[in-house]
């Protein structure tokens, strides 16, 4: 079974970078096969992709936020991390990291990043 | 441009059956999507991939009252013999080339 863990501070201020890792268990990112994405959560609104990572380091970004955006592979073969620069209140928002892009089959259950000084 | 389009809100009383639906925009009715649930307070969880002939292929331990279907642009999750467990947000979501989309909700109350 599959388990994300997401992992980072909970509280940015304004135009800092917002810096998360997300932890897999039961499954390599290493190993290939799936893209790996981050995806958020404004206080109660709808999901927004962030962007998604492949092992190999190829990325997409999500156009809204392409400027600002940078998704990793960690040196660890199970983590893979975003950056967000230049954060502002509208960053605020409970995010996630998953597996896949196409199918999205498994979620961590979340972090809420405050952005506030 | 690929959109998703759902209702803000569907309710049913337990026990009964519900359909939620997801529009896909023009020009893209031959898309799969997936079916998402997140309850109150907790992450999403995978229901289901849905193809555009209704065929669907569930996630590990999701009930048989969950299903899928299709019509045209449309894509259909239906929930039978409601449980108050399936009060829940659904999103469906898709994707195309370097993106991914997701619907803006549906909130299901159970009666």
């Amino acid at each position: 079974q599959v388990q994300l863990q997401e992992s980072g501070p909970g509280l940015v201020k304004p135009s800092q970078t917002l810096s998360l890792t997300c932890t897999v268990s039961g499954g390599s990112i290493s190993s290939g096969g799936y893209y790996w994405s981050w995806i958020r959560q404004h206080p109660g609104k709808g999901l927004e992709w962030i962007g998604y990572i492949y092992y190999s380091g190829s990325t997409y970004y999500n156009p809204s936020l392409k400027s600002r955006v940078t998704i990793s592979v960690g040196t660890s073969e199970n983590q893979f991390s975003l950056k967000l620069s230049s954060v502002t209140a509208a960053d605020t928002a409970v995010y996630y990291c998953a597996r896949g892009h196409v199918v999205i089959d498994y979620w961590g259950q979340g972090t809420l990043v405050t952005v506030s000084s | 441009q690929l959109v998703l389009t759902q209702s803000p809100s569907a309710s049913a009383s337990l026990g009964a059956s519900v359909k939620l639906t997801c529009t896909l925009s023009s020009g893209h009715s031959s898309y799969a999507i997936a079916w998402h649930q997140q309850q109150p307070e907790k992450g999403p969880r995978y229901l289901m991939i849905l193809n555009s002939d209704g065929s669907h292929s569930k996630g590990d331990g999701i009930p048989d009252r969950f299903s899928g279907s299709s019509s045209g642009a449309e894509r259909y999750l239906t929930i039978s013999s409601l449980q108050s467990e399936d009060e829940a947000d659904y999103y469906c979501q898709t994707w195309g080339t370097g993106t991914v989309v997701f619907g803006g909700g549906t909130k299901l109350t159970v009666l």
